[in-house]
């Protein structure tokens, strides 16, 4: 089983829509969880980071995590063409604090 | 304030050789960790340092090595380079040495190609 898992995509949605990513991870003593954006061809950007049970909004994006269910989320409401890019979910595992856990990335599309 | 600032941006080998790569990291941050990017894939972690000291390391072969220096910056070196070590090769810069409130900022990358 992977650490961090998302699927792979694409997502594609409509210009305006509400775009919903997804991620589980396995490790459940994981404290500290981070959406990265990456353009192809381009290096990570952080988008947000969350640390405790529930919603965190800023802007049109809301990143939601379940510690229960091991599962964080990030949406993006009214979706632009300029969202379209690879977004990577990553998580710092409990016994490990120095380093991040990536996993592979979803593709969004986002079409005009 | 300039962001991370990685050097080069591209770089071509042939196997065998030896590349090093390096990072400066945002003005004020102590802490620089390496991660290798494949194609497809999530960013997996090299090492890290905090303070000149390496804190932590991924599961790389030997060939991989790093250091970072007084003022912070940092470089990775990789030995005897294989085909499999093309790459991005991101520096990620953070305030602190680790501890779960460690976020960690992204330079552009260098992106390694090996022939």
């Amino acid at each position: 089983q992977k650490e961090v898992e998302q699927n792979s995509g694409p997502l594609s949605v409509p210009e305006g829509a509400i775009a919903s990513l997804n991620c589980t991870y396995s490790d459940r003593g994981s404290q500290s969880f981070f959406w990265y954006r990456q353009y192809s061809g381009k290096s990570p950007e952080l988008i947000m980071f969350i640390y405790s049970n529930g919603d965190k909004e800023d802007g049109r994006f809301t990143a939601q995590l379940n510690k229960a269910s091991q599962y964080v989320s990030l949406l993006i409401r009214d979706s632009q063409p300029s969202d379209s890019a690879t977004y990577l979910c990553a998580v710092i595992p409990m016994d490990s604090s120095y380093k991040l856990i990536f996993g592979s990335g979803t593709r969004l599309l986002v079409r005009p | 304030d300039a962001g991370v600032t990685q050097s080069p941006t591209h770089l071509i080998k042939t196997r065998g050789q030896h590349v090093t790569l390096r990072c400066s990291p945002i003005s004020g941050h102590k802490s620089v960790s390496w991660y290798q990017q494949v194609l497809g894939q999530g960013p997996q972690f090299i090492f890290q340092y905090y303070e000149k000291e390496e804190r932590g390391r991924g599961n790389f072969p030997d060939r991989f090595s790093a250091r970072q220096f007084p003022n912070y910056s940092s470089e990775l070196n990789v030995n005897a380079l294989l085909l499999g070590d093309s790459a991005l090769y991101l520096c990620a810069s953070s305030s602190e040495g680790g501890g779960y409130r460690g976020t960690q900022y992204f330079g552009p990358g260098t992106r390694l190609l090996v022939l």
